[in-house]
C-alpha cells in the first residue's frame, strides 16, 4: 500500500503571497488532517477533512483553508503569507468509520517545508 | 482543552541502555487516547505506541512500551535495548475518543543513542 505524499518538499515564498500545498492519502483512508509544525516545537493541528468538508479546526485564521476531492487526496492554502507561517506542514490520513483496533490511526506523510522571507 | 507537556527537552543514553521518556496531560475527558510519535531526520511522524485509556494494561510493542497512570495523568515510554536507530524526536500526544480526529502534540524530546 501506498503511503502519504505530499508536495512540494520544500519551497519558499515572500510575504504577502499565497501557497498551495498538495497531499496525496494513503491507499483505502478518507480523512485528511494537516498540522503545521513550526521549528523545535509539536506539531498543531489546523483542520481535517471527510467527505470533502471540513470536520474539525484548530486555532488558524480564515486565511488557511483547505479542500478534500472525490479521490481523498487535499490542498492546504494560505493567503497573505506572513513570516510566522514558516514552518513544516504535516498532513495525515486515515480511514474514520472502521474498527478502531489500527484502522484509524493517523499515517503522516515527510511534510512540506514552507520558508516566507 | 487538553495540554500536552513533556519536561525533557533532550535526553541522552548509550546504546543497548534503558531509556524512559516522560509525558504528562491535563484533560477531563475519560475516553481518550494517547500516543509515541517517533520523528526522525527525514521528518515524517512515524507511530510508536498508541494506548487507549479505558484499558489498564499498558501496551507494549516489541523494545517499546508505556507506563499508563490515568489518575496522575501521566503517560512515559520506557525503550528497552535502545539502537541507534532510536534516535529522533519523540513526541507524546493525546486525542479525544470522539470528534474530529485531532492529536494535541507536546513539545517534543531529542533522544540520542550514542554508540
Amino acid at each position: 500500500e501506498t503511503g502519504v505524499t505530499q508536495s512540494p518538499t520544500h519551497l519558499i515564498k515572500t510575504r504577502g503571497q499565497q501557497v498551495t500545498l498538495r497531499c496525496s492519502s494513503q491507499s483505502g483512508h478518507n480523512t485528511v488532517s494537516w498540522y503545521q509544525q513550526a521549528l523545535g516545537q509539536g506539531p498543531q493541528f489546523i483542520f481535517q477533512y471527510y467527505r470533502e468538508e471540513e470536520n474539525g479546526r484548530g486555532n488558524f485564521p480564515p486565511r488557511f483553508s483547505g479542500l478534500q476531492f472525490p479521490n481523498y487526496s487535499s490542498e492546504l492554502n494560505v493567503n497573505a503569507l506572513e513570516l510566522d507561517d514558516s514552518a513544516l506542514y504535516l498532513c495525515a490520513s486515515s480511514l474514520v468509520g472502521g474498527a478502531w483496533d489500527g484502522a484509524n490511526v493517523l499515517t503522516f506523510g515527510a511534510g512540506s517545508r514552507l520558508t516566507v522571507l | 482543552a487538553q495540554t500536552v507537556t513533556q519536561s525533557q527537552p533532550e535526553m541522552s543514553v548509550q546504546e543497548a541502555e534503558t531509556v524512559t521518556l516522560s509525558c504528562t496531560y491535563d484533560t477531563s475527558e475519560n475516553n481518550y487516547y494517547l500516543f509515541w510519535y517517533k520523528q526522525p531526520p527525514s521528518r515524517q511522524m512515524i507511530l510508536v505506541i498508541r494506548q487507549e485509556a479505558y484499558k489498564q494494561q499498558n501496551a507494549t510493542e516489541n523494545r517499546f512500551s508505556v507506563n499508563f497512570q490515568k489518575a496522575a495523568k501521566s503517560f512515559s515510554l520506557k525503550i528497552s535495548d535502545s539502537q541507534l536507530g532510536d534516535t529522533a524526536m519523540y513526541f507524546c500526544a493525546f486525542m479525544k475518543h470522539r470528534g474530529a480526529q485531532k492529536l494535541v502534540f507536546g513539545q517534543g524530546t531529542r533522544l540520542t543513542i550514542n554508540p
